[in-house]
């Protein structure tokens, strides 16, 4: 069974709305959650973590994450979108080193 | 810092035919991971290495081997290419341990005819 779930394929923002790339896991224990960007033709970049204390994480390039334990939930978020952010996101756990499929971001002016 | 490198950036093979894609890496990591990457499939592990002398299998290794050579290299075997093994292959790196973030390297794009 599939323990990372990304359920948008594509999301699609305007510059400067706030944007949320949902994710939600499954697996027994604590997990330990993670969020990485693909821009076109290279490899992941990390961007946050989540593998304990608060639930709000903040990473790179102003994005932020928040973990939900009841809803098993790691949704990443940024206050205010940027066309540079148009990529591909990828939510991992890393219990069973598993990448949920991606989600496209595309932010448009 | 290179960081992870990995070659070839791109290759075409023929059904049948054998080719080892490398991976090296300057960041004095223990743990090494080679991944494939398919459409509306995310990355899947193939196999991973948690520190020098030891390889495991992960979630897709049927069809590939791989080899630690030493701290820094980590290469994944192919030896009987076939079209289901297309796909665009990233090679990773950390330090020991689940808490902490993989470093990838820039892909190698391979394509089985």
């Amino acid at each position: 069974a599939q323990s990372v779930a990304q359920p948008e394929d594509q999301v699609n923002v305007a510059e400067g709305n706030p944007l949320t790339v949902k994710c939600t896991y499954s697996v027994s224990g604590n997990p330990y959650l993670f969020w990485y960007v693909q821009y076109p033709n290279r490899g992941l970049q990390f961007l946050l973590k989540y593998i304990t204390g608060d639930n709000l994480v903040k990473g790179s390039y102003g994005f932020e994450a928040e973990f939900n334990k009841s809803q098993t939930s790691f949704h990443l978020k940024k206050p205010s979108a940027l066309v540079s952010d148009s990529a591909l996101y990828f939510c991992a756990e890393y219990n069973d080193m598993r990448f949920g499929a991606g989600t496209r971001l595309t932010v448009k002016p | 810092n290179a960081g992870v490198t990995q070659t070839p950036k791109f290759q075409v093979l023929k059904t049948g035919q054998s080719m080892t894609l490398q991976c090296a890496q300057d960041m004095n990591h223990n743990s090494m991971y080679w991944y494939r990457q398919d459409p509306g499939m995310g990355l899947r592990l193939i196999y991973y290495s948690a520190s020098e002398g030891t390889t495991d299998k992960g979630e897709v290794p049927n069809g590939y081997n791989v080899s630690r050579l030493n701290k820094r290299e980590f290469s994944l075997r192919l030896e009987s290419a076939a079209p289901s093994q297309t796909s665009v292959y990233f090679c990773a790196s950390s330090p020991y341990g689940r808490d902490l973030e993989q470093y990838f390297g820039p892909g190698t794009r391979l394509t089985v005819t």
